[in-house]
């Protein structure tokens, strides 16, 4: 079974900065199935990114994927305060244990 | 508007079961799979089962042979019958449609969960 593992688990910065966040797979994984979501306090997750790259409907251009093999980025141009969550990638039936992105 | 409403979560003992329901609308229902995911409390997220729009199903390894999820398209609903409930069980469930033909374990729409506690 692929094991996913999210760096850094706590990432803390200040509105209008750049996020990365990184998801590594124990082994290379079909770039169509890596997905990542969005977490707030609360509430249920929501899709933001499929297929390692593609946004899903609604969400914002700063929000953006790449990656293949086992290593995968999610990246968040410009932060906004609504942007300050847990991201969680997921390929298949395994998710990553998620990133908690922080105000500064 | 995509609306998924999740309900049956409660207090129950070790041992006991439970039956979740998840009842869709706002799209073609018999026409996408759905999943159940659970998230335990403070932790993070742990895909728990999946049935697709022809029936199949698909569970986790931490589950298999306790739960069983069905679907009636009829009542747009889908279910999670839960047996033999431990304490691990015990999480807020959410279900999620797989909306997206060619990645189908994305999750494109999902309901606000509802929490199952095991407890004695």
């Amino acid at each position: 079974e692929i094991a996913l593992t999210q760096s850094p688990g706590v990432l803390s910065l200040s509105p209008g900065e750049r996020a990365t966040l990184s998801c590594r797979a124990s082994q290379s994984v079909d770039t169509n199935s890596l997905i990542w979501y969005q977490q707030k306090p609360g509430q249920a997750p929501r899709l933001l990114i499929y297929g390692a790259s593609t946004r899903a409907t609604g969400i914002p251009d700063r929000f953006s994927g790449s990656g293949s093999g086992t290593d995968y980025t999610l990246t968040i141009t410009r932060l906004e305060p609504e942007d300050f969550a847990v991201y969680y990638c997921q390929q298949r039936d395994t998710f990553g244990q998620g990133t908690r992105l922080e105000i500064k | 508007e995509v609306q998924l409403l999740e309900s049956g979560g409660g207090l129950v003992h070790p041992g006991e079961s439970l039956r979740l329901s998840c009842a869709a609308s706002g799209f073609t229902f018999k026409n996408y799979g759905l999943s159940w995911v659970r998230q335990a409390p403070g932790k993070g997220l742990e895909w728990v089962s999946a049935i697709t729009s022809s029936g199949s199903t698909y569970y986790a390894d931490s589950v298999r042979g306790r739960f069983t999820v069905s679907r009636d398209n009829s009542k747009n609903t889908i279910y999670l019958q839960m047996t033999s409930l431990r304490a691990e069980d015990t999480a807020i469930y959410y279900c999620a449609q797989r909306g997206i033909a060619r990645v189908p374990t994305a999750l494109t729409w999902w309901g606000q969960g509802t929490l199952v506690t095991v407890s004695s």
